[in-house]
């Protein structure tokens, strides 16, 4: 069964500064999908970034970013310039085909003013 | 366009009590999905609904559970004798059909089993 693994139950990082988050996965298939989902305290699921695992190009949105390596089964989300909205619970999340997501555990990220 | 709705937003019961938890997808989207998040075990997927094709019940945790969507539209999640552990919120989440697609989520149901 797929697995997914965040180790950093909390990160805090000042305002403006960069952060990473980190995500490794487990799985024997060739083809999936990867998903970064940011939950505020609204418990709304936001869809941040997904990358789409036969892509080499690593996945840009604005200040997000990830850092594929397939190899490894590593899925890190680079956030640039980190905002007080940015401040909430990130899941990372893995999905074969139309199928269901498989999460990791969270990472709480605060942003200090 | 409207987002996932779910109702009610929170709800407590009594233990044994049933309950029915609501999903409202967005229009169009022809895949449901539920998952629950609970403290102790994280996010975990219940149940997947495809069209008109048998539901992926798989990760459904107990035959307390139960889950229907009628029409290819809006879905029923039922837990029968709610125990304190079903503590959680439940999440609905919808999507298009297609590998590509993105699961849209809605804001939860806060179950509380006293």
């Amino acid at each position: 069964a797929q697995t997914v693994t965040q180790s950093q139950p909390e990160m805090s990082v000042q305002e403006a500064e960069t952060v990473t988050l980190s995500c490794t996965y487990d799985t024997s298939e060739s083809d999936y999908y990867l998903f970064w989902y940011k939950q505020p305290p609204s418990r709304q699921m936001i869809l941040v970034i997904r990358q789409e695992a036969y892509k080499q190009q690593n996945a840009t949105e604005n200040r997000f970013s990830v850092n594929f390596q397939k190899a490894a089964k590593s899925f890190s989300l680079k956030i640039s310039d980190s905002q007080l909205g940015d401040a909430a619970m990130y899941f990372c999340a893995y999905r074969k085909g139309a199928q269901k997501l498989v999460f990791g555990q969270g990472t709480r990220l605060t942003i200090n003013p | 366009g409207a987002g996932v709705s779910q109702s009610p937003s929170n709800k407590v019961t009594e233990k044994g009590k049933d309950v029915e938890l609501r999903c409202d997808p967005i229009s169009g989207h022809t895949a449901l999905y539920w998952y629950r998040q609970s403290l102790g075990q994280g996010l975990e997927f219940l149940i997947y609904f495809q069209g008109n094709s048998a539901p992926d019940k798989s990760g459904l945790p107990s035959d307390r559970f139960s889950a229907e969507r009628t029409g290819g539209s809006v879905s029923t999640l039922t837990i029968q004798r709610t125990q304190q552990e079903d503590s959680a919120v439940y999440l609905c989440a919808s999507s298009t059909t297609g590998v590509m697609e993105t699961q849209y989520f809605g804001p939860g149901t806060r179950l509380l089993v006293l």
